[in-house]
């Protein structure tokens, strides 16, 4: 069982860089979310989707996009790369939205110079 | 608007003691979830449990034991006789359901618990 895949596990970006994370779960699941980890500040979120076609922000949604055009994938785009954004990406989706448990990618590890 | 606090930052015990972390939640909602997932070191974020606001009922699994108070709005997770595997970040969660499913999950900042041999 696949479950939510994240590539890359690692990147290392300048300032001004463009990337995008990868996610996709296989198991049909309609919502899936981008959170950012950092050390003493937990888990905060990025952007959220319920299905597709349909994305909302989050807590801290500057300097990211998604999109959702399939159910499967969820991406997240880093436009323009800041030090600021140095932080442990986790995707994570789940079958009933957020009152049902979460299942996570196994991250991103993201490094901005 | 939810807001979890575990005030605890870090705790260190001996194995075979018995742990408690704490988790204090906000929210103006009578309908709401409540989670506990562990990160242990390799990363990955692992589920522990959901309770929902109706159900107050302790709960036990093995070792692992929630308490859910809704007067004092904690859902506290101890750990009896730890061992060294339980050493990793504890995360308390919090979701208000709203009609058609809440989208947002709120994270507490985390507990590191280290249990030593």
């Amino acid at each position: 069982n696949a479950g939510v895949t994240q590539t890359p596990k690692f990147q290392v970006l300048k300032t001004g860089q463009s990337m995008t994370l990868q996610c996709a779960q296989d198991m049909n699941h309609e919502y899936m979310s981008w959170y950012r980890q950092d050390p003493g500040m937990g888990l905060r979120l990025i952007h959220y989707s319920v299905g597709a076609g349909i994305t909302d922000q989050g807590e801290v949604p500057n300097g990211y996009n998604v999109s959702r055009s399939t159910t499967e994938d969820f991406p997240l785009r880093l436009l323009s790369a800041a030090p600021s954004q140095t932080s442990v990406y986790f995707c994570a989706s789940s079958s009933g939205r957020t009152n049902e448990k979460l299942f996570f990618g196994s991250g991103t590890q993201l490094s901005v110079l | 608007a939810q807001k979890v606090t575990q005030a605890q930052t870090e705790i260190s015990v001996v194995e075979k003691e018995d742990v408690t972390l704490d988790c204090v939640y906000e929210t103006r909602d009578t309908t709401y979830y409540l989670f506990w997932y562990k990160q242990p070191p390799s990363g990955e974020l692992v589920f522990l449990i959901r309770r929902n606001s109706f159900d107050e009922q302790n709960e036990i699994s093995g070792r692992y034991s929630w308490n859910f108070q809704k007067s004092t709005s904690s859902f506290n997770f101890t750990i009896t006789a730890s061992q060294v595997v339980d050493s990793a970040v504890y995360f308390c969660a919090l979701s208000e359901a709203v009609e058609g499913g809440s989208e947002k999950l709120v994270f507490g900042k985390g507990t590191k618990l280290t249990v030593n041999p």
